[in-house]
C-alpha cells in the first residue's frame, strides 16, 4: 500500500530558526505538490514540481520559503527565518499527470507536518 | 477575489444523494474544476476532476453546467465516513484556486 511520507509529523520551534520538512513521493509518481493550511486562509498550494523541476512556486513567500528536489523520491520544504504565521499543517501531495492516453491525474496526499513556530 | 464558492455547510442522510453545488462564474475556457474532501485531522483527497463534460468515478459524478459558471458534485449514496470537508477549486494550468469548502455532515 504506497502512501506519502512526510516528515517531521510535528515540529515546534522558536522564530528565526531554520524549519526543513521533508516528503516522500509514491515511488513512480513524477508530480509533487506542497500545500499549506491554516484556520484562516484554508487550504493554499505553495508549489508544484513535475519530474523534479519547480512549475510553479508562486504561492509561495519567496523570501524565506524554498523547495527543492534533489532526487525523485525526496522534495523538501525550507522556511528561513521561520515566523509565527508561518504556524500550519503543511501537505505534500504526489501523482501523475494526466496521460496521453486519457488516463485521469492522480494526486495522494500525505499526512502532513503540524509547525508551531512560538 | 474568490474563484469558487461554496455553502459553508450541508447535512445529508445516510444512504440518500449528497449534492454539494459550487459556484465558479469567472471560470475561463480552460480551468478545470477539481473537488477534494478532508476529513477531519487527515490529509485531503482528490475526488474528481472535470473541464467541461460531466465526469464519474467510484467515489462520486461531477455535473458541470452547459455555461461552466456552477458546477455540483454528488455523493450517490452518503455513508457516516462521507462527513469531511468538501473543497471546490478551480485549476488553470499549475495554478489551483480554492474555496473555502463546504462542511458535510452525513447524519444517521
Amino acid at each position: 500500500d504506497a502512501r506519502v511520507t512526510q516528515t517531521p509529523r510535528h515540529k515546534v520551534t522558536e522564530m528565526g530558526q531554520e524549519v526543513t520538512m521533508r516528503c516522500q513521493p509514491i515511488l513512480g509518481h513524477n508530480t509533487v505538490f506542497w500545500y499549506r493550511q491554516t484556520m484562516m486562509q484554508g487550504l493554499e498550494l505553495l508549489a508544484y514540481f513535475r519530474n523534479r523541476a519547480p512549475l510553479d512556486d508562486s504561492g509561495m513567500p519567496k523570501d524565506r520559503f524554498s523547495a527543492e528536489m534533489p532526487d525523485a523520491t525526496l522534495a523538501t520544504l525550507k522556511i528561513q527565518p521561520s515566523e509565527p504565521r508561518d504556524s500550519a499543517v503543511y501537505f505534500c501531495a504526489s501523482g501523475l499527470p494526466q496521460g496521453l492516453a486519457g488516463t485521469k491525474e492522480t494526486q495522494y496526499f500525505g499526512p502532513g507536518t503540524r509547525l508551531l513556530v512560538l | 477575489d474568490a474563484k469558487t464558492t461554496q455553502p459553508t455547510s450541508m447535512d445529508c442522510a445516510e444512504g440518500r444523494a449528497a449534492n454539494l453545488p459550487c459556484n465558479h462564474s469567472t471560470i475561463s475556457g480552460n480551468e478545470y474544476v477539481y473537488w477534494y474532501r478532508q476529513i477531519h485531522s487527515q490529509g485531503p483527497q482528490y475526488i474528481i476532476h472535470g473541464l467541461k463534460n460531466n465526469e464519474t468515478n467510484e467515489m462520486a459524478s461531477l455535473i458541470i453546467t452547459e455555461d461552466r459558471k456552477s458546477s455540483t458534485l454528488i455523493l450517490p449514496h452518503a455513508t457516516l465516513r462521507d462527513t469531511a470537508v468538501y473543497y471546490c477549486i478551480v485549476r488553470r494550468g499549475n495554478q489551483f484556486y480554492f474555496g473555502t469548502g463546504t462542511s458535510l455532515t452525513v447524519i444517521p
